[in-house]
């Protein structure tokens, strides 16, 4: 079965400083990973996945295939950065089935 | 370009009822997921349909039922509701069968009293 853990429900981190959000995924194979942010008062969308290797808003997210892991990194922490960050994945291209399997969600605060 | 829109924002429904919610997806896609989010969960897919056909399905009941009609809205149907069936729903659209980008909508929050 396919699962996504975030052990964080809630980070909080001073404004400036380093962010990095956990995630770690199971699947038998090679998934595609993403990760979703809702902004309070927005809806869900989608902040990067692995596949494209772009930096959004300054957030990098490094597939780390033996650790099962692809966490959310930002060298400094912005105000607006603050919102519900949920890590994702699906079956691969080819794979017949792409529904997107989330964690339960990790609420970042940064103060600033 | 137009984004995916759901109606209605909320509802109340009484145990055993039974309730429709509606899906426009966004220009040109093809694609639409339908996933509930409890309160402090993430969102758990439902049902995914593409061109009209079901493709892919969640661990969800039968009375948790759906369809996409030729221009690709689409509607939630769910019988018998449950007081475990209040959450937020979502649906999702994209282009294709693949592991794409789903734009979601703002969501129908139900109620089941």
């Amino acid at each position: 079965a396919q699962r996504v853990t975030q052990p964080e429900k809630l980070l909080s981190v001073f404004k400036g400083a380093p962010v990095e959000l956990k995630c770690n995924y199971s699947y038998s194979g090679s998934p595609e990973l993403f990760w979703y942010v809702q902004y309070s008062r927005q809806r869900l969308q989608l902040l990067l996945r692995h596949i494209s290797r772009e930096s959004i808003k300054g957030f990098t997210a490094d597939l780390n295939k033996g650790e099962t892991s692809f966490h959310l990194k930002k060298p400094f922490a912005q105000e607006e950065d603050s919102a519900m960050y949920y890590c994702a994945l699906s079956g691969p291209r080819g794979a017949g089935s792409y529904q997107l399997t989330f964690g339960k969600g990790t609420k970042l605060s940064v103060i600033p | 370009e137009t984004g995916v829109t759901q109606s209605p924002t909320h509802l109340i429904k009484t145990r055993g009822q039974q309730v429709t919610l509606r899906c426009s997806s966004q220009s040109g896609h093809n694609t639409v997921s339908w996933y509930q989010q409890a309160l402090g969960q993430g969102p758990q897919f439902i049902f995914q349909y593409y061109r009209e056909e079901e493709n892919g399905r969640g661990n969800f009941p039968p009375r948790f039922s759906g369809l996409q009609f030729p221009n690709y809205s689409s509607e939630l149907n769910v019988n018998a509701l449950e007081l475990d069936d209040s959450a937020l729903y979502l649906c999702a659209s994209s282009f294709g069968q693949g592991p794409y980008e789903q734009y979601f909508g703002p969501g129908t929050r139900l109620t089941v009293t």
